[in-house]
């Protein structure tokens, strides 16, 4: 199984600052026929369920703002809030779909204003 | 528009039995792949099960594999979740997923991506 490991657990950062959350897989979640990286990226607010922010690890969702940015490539990935609002607040998950099953997700990282 | 609600949760004893159900509307059930997944309380995210689009596939958890069972009424358009023999540790909010799936980008081991809607979760307790 592919394990996925986030960092920090948490941060806070202050409104208007960038937050940086970094996953990093096991094994590569690139696949070289197509190019294309196995990961996303889902943003869980209290109380409330997971949403797709990223897939393909830097394609955004419907919807989602352009302050979220995914990158990276292989086993290091990471999701960039350019400019941190009081609504982003919320715990953020990577999951990779390279090698299924089972779809893992990392540990999760809560975001908190400073 | 997609929504997925989901139903059955409550409290049960350990050994128990109980069924989940999600009720899909917006999309025909059949044709797309559905998943459970469970958040233990304070606790992260846990796939637990997946049945594919068209042909049914199913997929299991090791965790949960030979007392959980999926399936799906294509009819009334809703995903089941038959949970049994529960323990303490299956305490959670189980939410039902939509899955994207299927041909065009499979990996030499998987044609299973990413969840894109979510319902609100049903909480289930085992618990003497």
């Amino acid at each position: 199984d592919i394990v996925m490991t986030q960092s920090p657990d948490s941060l806070a950062v202050s409104l208007g600052e960038r937050a940086t959350i970094n996953c990093k897989s096991s094994q590569s979640v690139l696949y070289s026929s197509n190019n294309k990286n196995y990961l996303a990226w889902y943003q869980q607010k209290p109380g409330q369920p997971p949403k797709l922010l990223i897939y393909w690890a830097s394609t955004r969702a419907s919807g989602v703002p352009d302050r979220f940015s995914g990158s990276g490539s292989g086993t290091d990935f990471t999701l960039t809030i350019s400019s941190l609002q009081a609504e982003d607040v919320a715990v953020y998950y990577c999951q990779q779909y390279y090698s299924t099953p089972p779809l893992t997700f990392g540990g999760g990282t809560k975001v908190e204003i400073k | 528009e997609v929504q997925l609600v989901e139903s059955g949760g409550g409290l049960v004893q350990p050994g128990g039995s109980l069924r989940l159900s999600c009720a899909a509307s917006g999309f025909t059930l059949s044709s797309h792949a559905m998943s459970w997944v469970r958040q233990a309380p304070g606790k992260g995210l846990e796939w637990i099960s997946t049945i594919s689009g068209n042909e049914g596939s199913t997929y299991y958890a090791d965790s949960v594999k030979g007392r959980f069972t999926i399936s799906r009424d294509s009819s009334k358009n809703v995903v089941y979740l038959q949970l049994k023999s529960l323990r303490a540790e299956d305490t959670a909010r189980y939410y039902c997923a939509h899955l994207q799936s299927g041909l065009g980008y499979c990996t030499s081991t998987s044609c299973l991506y990413y969840f894109d809607n979510w319902g609100q979760g049903t909480l289930v307790t085992v618990s003497s």
